[in-house]
């Protein structure tokens, strides 16, 4: 199947600093890329869906400026999280469908664990 | 999308198939089933999809009803690492534009 990479798998920063991750498709584009985010027993959450060269559709309930969501490429969409707090200590995951061709199916990356301190 | 219901765990011995139920009474017509696993500290797994006809591959096969109301993914002949969360989500396929809508899932645990 089609790969996804997240990059970092596992950040720890302070209280108030920003995190960029990365998600990126390495064998296919990606028109579309979603971001979820999942707390400890709990399930996936989607966050928002980044379509390459527009802007985000974020969930209700949401942070737009909190969640900064870029999709510069096909192959490459980024995450920050603005002004970290130990609230936003989550599970990130992305997620991407096929530019064309496939069946609906979507390809998942590693997760990024964020803690905030 | 249509709402899924799963058993919330279950427990298969090693060796032996898992058989892991969805019902999905409200499924319309162009929706497909789809599984997904997850295991633990990972982004999910895509494991199999399928519409009416029941479906094999490399890692399970789907079995769905007649009357499309309830599904059954199985994992022939489980292992310790087939242990995660399975996920039935029922949607329109070919709509790559829309994200997955997790429900709880089934915490399958296999048993050595």
């Amino acid at each position: 199947g089609a790969v996804v990479s997240q990059h970092p798998s596992r950040v720890i920063c302070k209280s108030g600093t920003s995190v960029k991750i990365e998600c990126r498709s390495l064998d296919f584009q990606a028109t579309t890329m979603f971001w979820y985010r999942q707390f400890p027993k709990q399930s996936l959450m989607l966050m928002a869906t980044s379509n390459e060269g527009s802007k985000a559709t974020y969930e209700q309930g949401v942070e737009k400026d909190k969640f900064l969501i870029n999709h510069a490429s096909l192959t490459l969409s980024t995450l920050t999280v603005t002004s970290a707090h130990p609230e936003d200590s989550s599970f990130y995951i992305c997620s991407a469908s096929l530019h064309s061709g496939g069946t609906g199916e979507l390809f998942f990356g590693e997760g990024s664990r964020l803690t905030v301190l | 999308d249509a709402k899924t219901t799963q058993p919330p765990s279950m427990d298969c011995a090693e060796g032996r198939a898992a058989n892991l139920p969805c019902n999905h009474s409200t499924i319309s017509g162009n929706e497909y089933v789809y599984w997904y696993r997850q295991i633990h500290s990972q982004g999910p797994q895509y494991i199999i999809h399928g519409l009416k006809n029941n479906e094999t591959n490399e890692m399970a096969s789907l079995i769905i009803t007649e009357d499309r109301k309830s599904s059954t993914l199985i994992l022939p002949h489980a292992t310790l690492r087939d242990t995660a969360v399975y996920y039935c989500i029922v949607r329109v396929a070919l709509r790559g534009a829309d994200g997955l809508t997790f429900g709880k899932g089934t915490h399958l645990i296999i048993q050595p």
